[in-house]
């Protein structure tokens, strides 16, 4: 079944150091998205980052990158230099591609970040 | 820019009855879901409609009931309200293979 796991529900991180996020998948589809969305206080959800399955180079946008290891099922968040602003509960999702037709979104639990000054 | 409305901000409602949940969206997308969002269970998956009349059960739909008459619009329906049903509702739609856009969610107490 489809599954996504974050098994950190919370972590800390200093102003301008680098973090990692981590997430799971589980999915016997050969065809899937991944996503990682933000959730500040305001309650807000805010696309970050999109891995297509056969997307061969990880995603990139500004200062948010996704690891992605399709051997391990993991597409970790990697957010560098920090800024207060980031602080929020994080949220890795996937969508899985029935043939265009039907398209399964699912989310993990999400993980609050802190990042202290 | 994608604009998805849930028509009510808070809602209170009292146990036993009938609550609907609305969802617009303007651009035209394929796919809606409805979500609940609660403490530490992140996002739960109620139902998902990939188009006009379809849809599909996700993984909490038990107490949840759906309707899409128009391809625009995706009414979530609580038959019997009770207390566990208490919670953020969230919308959200997309095309097929891109990422969702959430509307601004739904905090129903049931009393």
């Amino acid at each position: 079944a489809q599954k996504i796991t974050q098994t950190q529900p919370g972590m800390f991180v200093q102003e301008k150091e680098a973090v990692t996020l981590d997430c799971t998948y589980d999915t016997s589809d050969q065809s899937y998205g991944l996503f990682w969305y933000k959730q500040p206080s305001s309650g807000e959800m805010i696309f970050l980052i999109y891995q297509g399955s056969y997307d061969e180079q990880n995603a990139t946008e500004g200062r948010y990158s996704l690891n992605f290891q399709k051997a391990r099922k993991s597409a970790n968040l990697v957010i560098s230099a920090s800024q207060l602003g980031d602080s929020a509960m994080y949220f890795c999702a996937m969508r899985e591609d029935y043939g265009g037709a039907t398209n399964k979104l699912i989310f993990g639990t999400g993980t609050l970040l802190a990042v202290q000054p | 820019d994608v604009k998805v409305t849930q028509s009510s901000r808070y809602l209170v409602k009292r146990t036993g009855e009938k609550v609907f949940l609305e969802c617009v969206q303007d651009m035209d997308h394929e796919n809606m879901f409805w979500y609940r969002q609660d403490p530490g269970l992140g996002l739960r998956l109620i139902y998902f409609s990939y188009d006009v009349k379809m849809k599909e059960k996700g993984d909490i739909p038990e107490g949840y009931s759906v309707s899409r008459e128009k391809k625009e619009r995706f009414s979530l329906i609580l038959e019997s309200a009770s207390t566990n049903q208490t919670s953020m509702y969230l919308c959200a739609s997309s095309l097929a293979v891109t990422e969702a856009f959430f509307g601004q969610g739904t905090r129903l107490t049931v009393v």
